[in-house]
């Protein structure tokens, strides 16, 4: 079965850009997409199609896709941005979540 | 902007089926923009897709669980329901009722606010 790969965490200091990866065989053939989940709370969407941002989404919040890895991009992090980041794609008509990173603003 | 809550019991026992709720607000569970889904997350854990229907009625499933999981629609009540049966303690999460793109990133744009439901005797 297909397998999506973040690493467990990341660290960032205020103002500083940060970069979470999300590997899987592929994947460049494939969208993705990416979900901030903050504590209790439910996940939004941040980016669909590789790139695309939803409204209302700062436009510090970027994506790219290729090869065997997307990668979710925060320019300018904010206190604000620390949660947890899943990425998502489709394959096989199935629906796969990365197992998510821990963003941690410092 | 379409408006999902979830609804059911908080506690399940061992072996016993799991029935959840998703009332539809805002949207059709009769239209073609979306697909309707379900989600859940283990306390502390990552998100599982479990699968969704569509408004044809048509059915895609995780097939990790597709032996117990049965999704369906009633349009006249706008909501559209999930049954997870003989369900074990790995069964206790966050379930979260979802809406999925049409598109061919199946991307999920709208998120009900979840409900725990808990596995125990």
């Amino acid at each position: 079965s297909y397998e999506l790969t973040q690493p467990p965490s990341v660290s960032v200091s205020p103002g500083q850009t940060a970069s979470i990866t999300c590997s899987g065989d592929k994947l460049g053939d494939k969208y993705a997409s990416w979900y901030q989940q903050k504590p209790g709370q439910s996940p939004v969407l941040v980016i669909y199609q590789d790139n695309k941002r939803p409204s209302g989404i700062p436009e510090r919040f970027s994506g790219s896709n290729s090869g065997s890895t997307a990668t979710l991009t925060i320019s300018g992090t904010q206190a604000m941005d620390e949660a947890d980041y899943y990425c998502q794609t489709w394959d096989t008509s199935t629906v796969i979540f990365g197992g998510g990173t821990k963003m941690t603003v410092l | 902007q379409v408006q999902l809550q979830e609804s059911g019991p908080g506690l399940v026992k061992p072996s016993e089926t799991l029935s959840l709720t998703c009332t539809v607000s805002g949207g059709s569970v009769s239209s073609g923009s979306y697909y309707w889904s379900w989600i859940r997350q283990p306390p502390g854990k990552g998100l599982e897709w479990i699968g969704y229907i569509s408004y044809s009625r048509s059915t895609i499933y995780n097939p990790s669980l597709k032996s117990r999981v049965t999704i369906s629609v009633d349009a006249s009540k706008n909501q559209f329901t999930l049954k997870l049966s003989s369900v074990t303690a790995a069964d206790t999460a966050v379930y979260y009722c979802a809406t999925q793109g049409a598109g061919s990133s199946r991307q999920v744009v709208n998120w009900g606010q979840g409900t725990l439901v808990t596995v125990s005797s």
